[in-house]
């Protein structure tokens, strides 16, 4: 099983420059998420959805933007990358049953310069 | 805010049994307390969770206090290879909440030999 796969592994932008970080999954799992994590700190939800078509947002949404078509891939976008978006970029998956086992991706290393 | 303390730094001697522990005094009654480590900047790695009964797996030992306000998380034979950061979390079932993992600062756990 690949489990989580995130795309790309690391990446350096310019300030105003626009990408989408890649994200997806092989476990049929309805929930999917996007976390930060800034240097020293836990992790924090930006973006998640609960199926197809659903997305809302979490505690860190501005500057990002998400969208899910299929049940596989939930993809995040910078519009306009910023130096403050600097960060470690982690997905996650899971069934929406409590008491589930939540997968991590190994993470997209971003530096905005 | 996160919905767990934990100490911020714990030391453990190779070959003896690490206790790491958590408060988690705002739990509701649908919130399972989840651990999950983190070494270096990996993507967070599942350990164990639990709703209301001990629980045991093939890395760890989770003990939840009767009350639910705290629990401690058992690793019986730590290794070096367990040097990590690890986070208690508490996981909403609530679809309000985004069924978010609130990820605090963590324990980092220095096993020694």
């Amino acid at each position: 099983n690949a489990g989580v796969t995130q795309t790309p592994k690391f990446q350096v932008l310019k300030t105003g420059q626009s990408m989408t970080l890649q994200c997806a999954q092989d476990m049929n799992h309805e929930y999917m998420s996007w976390y930060r994590q800034d240097p020293g700190m836990g992790l924090r939800l930006i973006h998640y959805s609960v199926g197809a078509g659903i997305t809302d947002q979490g505690e860190v949404p501005n500057g990002y933007n998400v969208s899910r078509s299929t049940t596989e891939d939930f993809p995040l976008r910078l519009l306009s990358a910023a130096p403050s978006q600097t960060s470690v970029y982690f997905c996650a998956s899971s069934t929406i049953t409590g008491g589930t086992e939540a997968f991590f991706g190994q993470g997209t290393r971003l530096t905005v310069v | 805010d996160a919905k767990t303390t934990q100490p911020p730094s714990m030391d453990c001697a190779e070959g003896r049994a690490a206790n790491l522990p958590c408060n988690h005094s705002t739990i509701s009654g649908n919130e399972y307390v989840y651990w999950y480590r983190q070494i270096h900047s990996q993507g967070p790695q599942y350990i164990i969770h639990g709703l209301k009964n001990n629980e045991t797996n093939e890395m760890a030992s989770l003990i939840i206090t009767e009350d639910r306000k705290s629990s401690t998380l058992i690793l019986p034979h730590a290794t070096l290879r367990d040097t990590a950061v690890y986070y208690c979390i508490v996981r909403s079932t609530n679809s309000n909440s985004g069924y978010a993992l609130n990820f605090g600062k963590g324990t980092s756990l220095l096993v020694t030999p």
